[in-house]
């Protein structure tokens, strides 16, 4: 049972976007603005694509964005590619365990 | 650009320790906070904890009796032994550079370890 909730899949077409979700708490997500968000490929490490809600580190296309409203934060793809399939990850810092939480993954998948 | 490398342990007995090296290079070890988190085959990814250049550590609580996390600066390395393994800690183990535990930036590739006698 992960700490935060992510849908486990989702799926577009090449072109299009896609939002994945990331529901929390307000001990997580809501209550702090360390939201971040992972892209895995198959066997490899996983790489970070947004950092405290919506910054990009250098050399993350910017087709990646991402919000958060409440206890949820969202990531959004835009113009996806082949290459954007892959597993993303959710994470928020916790607070209580001075460390973030993950959420379970969603399954991006490009038609 | 700072790389991590984990060291591979591979084949761990069920009640014996694991022990993990990660080796930092290009970048200094100060400011951050290096990180183990692992990967149970098919599932998310889980924080054990973290070290930080001082020397404070802190641990998920479902570990906390099990994990040790320690660094040697002179070396750039940091370092997790965990106690008394069983199946459930089969996974991929990755070191990262944890930014005030909020997140990590770096990560090492990853090393698979399987426990079984």
């Amino acid at each position: 049972q992960s700490a935060l909730t992510q849908p486990p899949s989702a799926s577009g077409s090449p072109g299009q976007s896609v939002a994945i979700s990331c529901t929390g708490t307000s001990s997580d997500v809501g209550g702090y603005n360390y939201v971040s968000w992972y892209q895995q490929h198959p066997g490899k490490a996983p790489k970070l694509m947004i950092y405290e809600v919506t910054k990009r580190p250098s050399g993350v296309p910017d087709r990646f964005s991402a919000s958060k409203s409440g206890n949820t934060a969202s990531l959004t793809v835009s113009g996806l590619q082949a290459e954007d399939e892959a597993d993303y990850y959710c994470s928020s810092f916790a607070g209580t365990n001075k460390f973030a939480v993950f959420g379970g993954g969603t399954k991006l998948t490009v038609l | 650009q700072v790389q991590l490398q984990e060291s591979d342990p591979g084949l761990v007995k069920p009640s014996e320790t694991l022990s993990l090296t990660c080796t930092v290079s290009g970048g200094s070890m100060r400011s951050y906070y290096w990180s183990w988190i692992r990967q149970p085959p098919g599932k998310g990814l889980e924080w054990i904890g973290y070290i930080t250049y001082s020397g404070t550590t802190e641990y998920i609580p479902s570990l906390m009796s099990r994990a040790t996390i320690s660094i040697d600066t002179s070396k750039n390395q940091f370092s997790l032994r965990l106690i008394s393994v069983t199946a459930a800690d089969a996974a991929v183990y990755y070191c990262a550079r944890g930014v005030f535990g909020a997140y990590c930036d770096s990560w090492g590739q990853g090393t698979l370890v399987t426990v079984s006698s």
